[in-house]
């Protein structure tokens, strides 16, 4: 079992739709990353919780430490949110993230 | 700020041969890291560097595989008689120590024939 579990794997929505993609993780950890990744390689860091809830635009991103569960909300989702969006994890005294598989989210016109 | 910047972009070898990749961080950020992606998968932490030192190696740098950081600005990785396994995206990552917020380069591409 992987340390890091998102869900679900590949999502397609409308424009316009609300999106969750989910996050779980069985280590303690004193940080979470959410990372977009478009096609070709470049990845852009989202937020970084390590508590409660963050928002930027139309992105949130909420975390749940007792129960090791992070997600990730999208509201009016747009084509441009298209990518692989992935949750990495940095646990207690270690630099190294451990990320997750990445849900790849379309959204259609 | 220009930006996490690594080249070159695509490499394709023949097995066996050495490859170098490179990393040039942001100016000012201590911390850089390495990473490997193979298709469909998450990135996999290869190394850490706080300044020029080394201070964290995963498992998967085998013998054939070694990182430095000379003068703690930019990062080499190289990769020595190469195998097809080793056919992937090596990304590199920094920061500075506050604010945290990790900037990755656009990666390398290797492709091992």
């Amino acid at each position: 079992k992987n340390e890091v579990e998102q869900s679900p794997q590949n999502l397609t929505a409308q424009e316009g739709e609300f999106i969750t993609i989910n996050c779980s993780y069985s280590v303690g950890i004193s940080a979470l990353h959410w990372l977009q990744q478009h096609p070709g390689g470049g990845i852009v860091s989202l937020f970084m919780l390590s508590s409660g809830k963050k928002k930027h635009g139309r992105l949130i991103a909420t975390i749940n430490i007792q129960e090791k569960h992070s997600s990730l909300h999208i509201t009016a989702s747009h084509p441009r949110d298209s990518a692989v969006y992935i949750c990495a994890v940095r646990g207690g005294g270690s630099e190294k993230l451990v990320f997750g598989k990445g849900t790849k989210l379309t959204v259609n016109p | 700020d220009t930006g996490v910047s690594q080249n070159p972009r695509h490499k394709i070898t023949k097995r066996g041969q050495n490859v170098t990749f490179r990393c040039d961080p942001i100016s000012e950020h201590n911390r850089l890291y390495w990473y490997r992606q193979t298709l469909g998968q998450g990135p996999e932490f290869l190394t850490y560097f706080q300044n020029e030192a080394q201070l964290e190696k995963s498992r998967l740098l085998s013998d054939r595989f070694s990182a430095e950081r000379p003068k703690g600005s930019f990062s080499t990785l190289e990769i020595q008689r190469t195998e097809q396994g080793d056919s992937a995206m090596y990304l590199c990552a920094s920061r500075r120590d506050s604010p945290n917020t990790i900037y990755f380069g656009e990666g390398s591409w290797l492709t091992v024939v």
